[in-house]
């Protein structure tokens, strides 16, 4: 089984509309957090949200996380052509150390 | 604001060649990993170290593969023989404490033919 999937794959709207995406994961977590990769760079931490945090909010960034559902997404609002990207979102469970476990990405596409 | 640096960023080497792949975690940082992606795939972990040794490692890294950290800044990769299906992104990644965000670098690109 997939931990942490990504929905939708891709995403294409225009500026200053807010961007919505999906993480599903399969066993329990300690933490999650969402990553930006611009095309070949790095990855660029954005949030992390821990187990017991249902919402957190960073600038234009807002991350839920639901448990019960095993669910998270991020909510990216007044969206810029700059966000233009792909966005990942990683967990880490206890009972697999602190490696992070990545999902197929969301790519975004802001349209000026 | 600090960053983890990668060396190099794109590297060519033959089938059969060793590669040392190079990284400066972020200076106060404990805790340092290796991730790659295979082009159009995910990302997948590699190793994870502390303390100067591997805390975990994934079934990829296999004998072929070590890390080191050779001084007090350094946290290298190394592949003895690579191999055609070794080609992908090689990200290292820092934090300063296991809960605590991981930090990563641009990548190395590398390429064996």
């Amino acid at each position: 089984s997939q931990q942490g999937e990504e929905d939708p794959q891709a995403l294409s709207i225009q500026e200053g509309e807010n961007a919505t995406m999906n993480c599903s994961y399969k066993t329990s977590i300690n933490n999650l957090q969402w990553y930006r990769q611009n095309s070949g760079r790095g990855l660029v931490h954005l949030i992390l949200i821990r187990s017991n945090e249902r919402e957190k909010h960073s600038g234009r960034l807002r991350v839920t996380l639901d448990t019960s559902k095993k669910s998270s997404s991020l909510l990216i609002t007044a969206s810029r052509a700059a966000d233009t990207a792909s966005y990942f979102c990683a967990t880490d469970a206890r009972a697999a150390g602190n490696k992070l476990t990545f999902g197929g990405g969301t790519r975004v596409l802001v349209k000026p | 604001e600090p960053e983890v640096t990668q060396t190099p960023s794109h590297q060519v080497t033959q089938m059969g060649q060793e590669v040392i792949l190079r990284c400066v975690p972020i200076s106060n940082h404990l805790y340092f990993y290796w991730y790659r992606q295979i082009l159009g795939q995910k990302v997948e972990f590699l190793v994870s170290f502390y303390n100067n040794e591997i805390s975990e490692k994934s079934e990829i890294f296999d004998d072929q593969f070590s890390v080191e950290r050779p001084d007090g800044s350094n946290f290298t990769l190394k592949i003895r023989s690579t191999k055609l299906e070794d080609s992908a992104m090689y990200f290292c990644a820092s934090s300063e404490h296991n809960d605590q965000p991981q930090h990563f670098g641009d990548g190395t690109r590398l390429s064996i033919l």
